[in-house]
């Protein structure tokens, strides 16, 4: 059974926009989560984590926001730039370490 | 820091055939590497977790006698696929981990390989 769901396939934005990814998880013994960007034929790449006792983290154009209490979260990204079209896909971990995965939503930026 | 490889990128092979797959952590010890598989269109799905030295601790659903994970050093880590058939074509993605910032071990992904079975 799939314990992070990204319920949106794919999201297109206007450079310059705002880009709203969300991210929703079941297992509520999950504490660390991350978000990777991926493109074709690549591995991911790690872009922002946070921690469970956190309900924001911020590095630069990417803000991550936690709702522990509605086992969510969400990755924005303003503005958005071309360079950031590519597959994001937010991660879930517990105390062993171990990441799952949600689908993934693909990102295109419009120029 | 933190570079992870993966060898061969690519390979097609024939079905019966076995394929290993390397996975190296080029600039840092990892305690542990992980293997994931990804279908087209759809999320990594953890295959296994090796630790140097140990054996492989498989995720419920993969069979470990056709998935061969030898874990031989703490910067290298091979996957043996085993008398590989078509549906084992996938895109396979190794990472390494070390512990990083308030104790959450950091996972780095190699740039995967993507295995096709005739």
């Amino acid at each position: 059974d799939q314990q992070v769901k990204q319920n949106s396939p794919s999201l297109s934005v206007q450079e310059g926009r705002i880009s709203i990814l969300n991210c929703d998880y079941t297992n509520s013994m999950f504490d660390y989560f991350l978000w990777y960007k991926k493109y074709p034929a690549e591995g991911p790449t790690f872009l922002i984590s946070i921690s469970s006792i956190k309900d924001k983290n911020e590095d630069g154009r990417f803000t991550v926001f936690l709702n522990k209490s509605a086992k969510h979260l969400s990755l924005h990204i303003v503005p958005s730039q071309p360079g950031d079209s590519a597959v994001y896909f937010c991660a879930a971990s517990g105390n062993d370490y171990k990441l799952s995965f949600g689908a993934g939503t693909t990102v295109t930026v419009r120029a | 820091g933190a570079v992870v490889s993966q060898h061969p990128s690519w390979v097609i092979c024939k079905s019966g055939t076995s394929v290993k797959i390397e996975c190296r952590s080029l600039d840092f010890q990892a305690t542990t590497m992980f293997w994931y598989r990804q279908f087209p269109k759809q999320s990594l799905m953890l295959m296994a977790t090796s630790n140097e030295g140990s054996k492989a601790t498989y995720e419920q659903g993969v069979e470990k006698d056709k998935f061969l994970i030898n874990h031989a050093s703490l910067t290298l880590s091979t996957l043996t696929v085993t008398s590989a058939h078509p549906e084992d074509s996938s895109f396979y993605i190794c990472s390494a981990s070390r512990p990083g910032l308030a104790g959450f071990n950091e996972q780095f992904f190699g740039p995967g390989t993507r295995l096709t079975v005739l």
